[in-house]
């Protein structure tokens, strides 16, 4: 079936450098895609989100991109910081009501 | 504003108990209401989804059932549960199909 993946597992950046995390769907029907942020033992925190009609949107530190040509999303973080430490995971929205996950990306802040 | 209870935050139950997961919204009307699994390191799977009272949509045969009593209740059910059944569970709101998605703080459930 259709599905949502990541591209790197994990991602290790230094404070203060600019994270970029990857995510790549197969449903050419997608149209509306979700970034979560989600710290260990908790529920998912809703980032940043994006519509097909879009390739860019810009939240407070964070910018999403879609490329639907070839079918990828990114998150970027700018100026990282330590809180930003987490899994973070890309989701999407084909024919249904429900959000399909990718599997996550842990990104590491180190000092 | 908006808010999702999800209760409890953790549970220890043992094989064959049976299962009941609460979820309720407050500030809106009419949402869609949503079940995930999580396993461990893993990312989120879709076990139930609703949007009506009443209406409840299956996405992976299992061991669970779902069902929406009110408006802003949902809860997960299981009559005898399996040690595969230890998990994550997490619920979300929506306001409408590609409306924003919010999640609960979870339940941890362990069956020994």
């Amino acid at each position: 079936g259709e599905s949502v993946g990541l591209h790197l597992p994990t991602l290790s950046v230094q404070e203060g450098d600019n994270s970029i995390i990857n995510c790549a769907y197969s449903n050419s029907a997608s149209d509306y895609f979700i970034w979560y942020k989600q710290e260990s033992g908790k529920g998912p925190q809703f980032i940043i989100d994006i519509r097909s009609n879009m390739d860019k949107r810009q939240g407070q530190r964070v910018t999403v991109l879609l490329n639907k040509t070839v079918k990828h999303l990114s998150l970027q973080i700018a100026a990282t910081q330590p809180g930003d430490s987490a899994v973070y995971f890309c989701a999407e929205i084909g024919s249904g009501y429900a959000l399909n996950f990718g599997k996550g990306t842990s990104l590491l802040v180190t000092p | 504003s908006q808010t999702i209870h999800q209760w409890p935050a953790t549970l220890v139950q043992p094989v064959g108990s049976p299962l009941s997961l609460e979820c309720t919204v407050e500030g809106t009307s009419n949402p869609n209401l949503y079940w995930y699994r999580q396993a461990a390191g893993r990312g989120l799977q879709l076990l139930f989804y609703s949007v009506g009272i009443g209406q409840i949509s299956s996405e992976v045969p299992q061991n669970l059932s779902a069902s929406r009593p009110q408006d802003r209740q949902f809860i997960l059910s299981s009559k005898k549960l399996l040690l595969s059944d230890s998990g994550f569970y997490l619920c979300a709101w929506s306001a409408d199909r590609g409306r924003g998605y919010t999640f609960g703080s979870g339940t941890r459930l362990t069956v020994v």
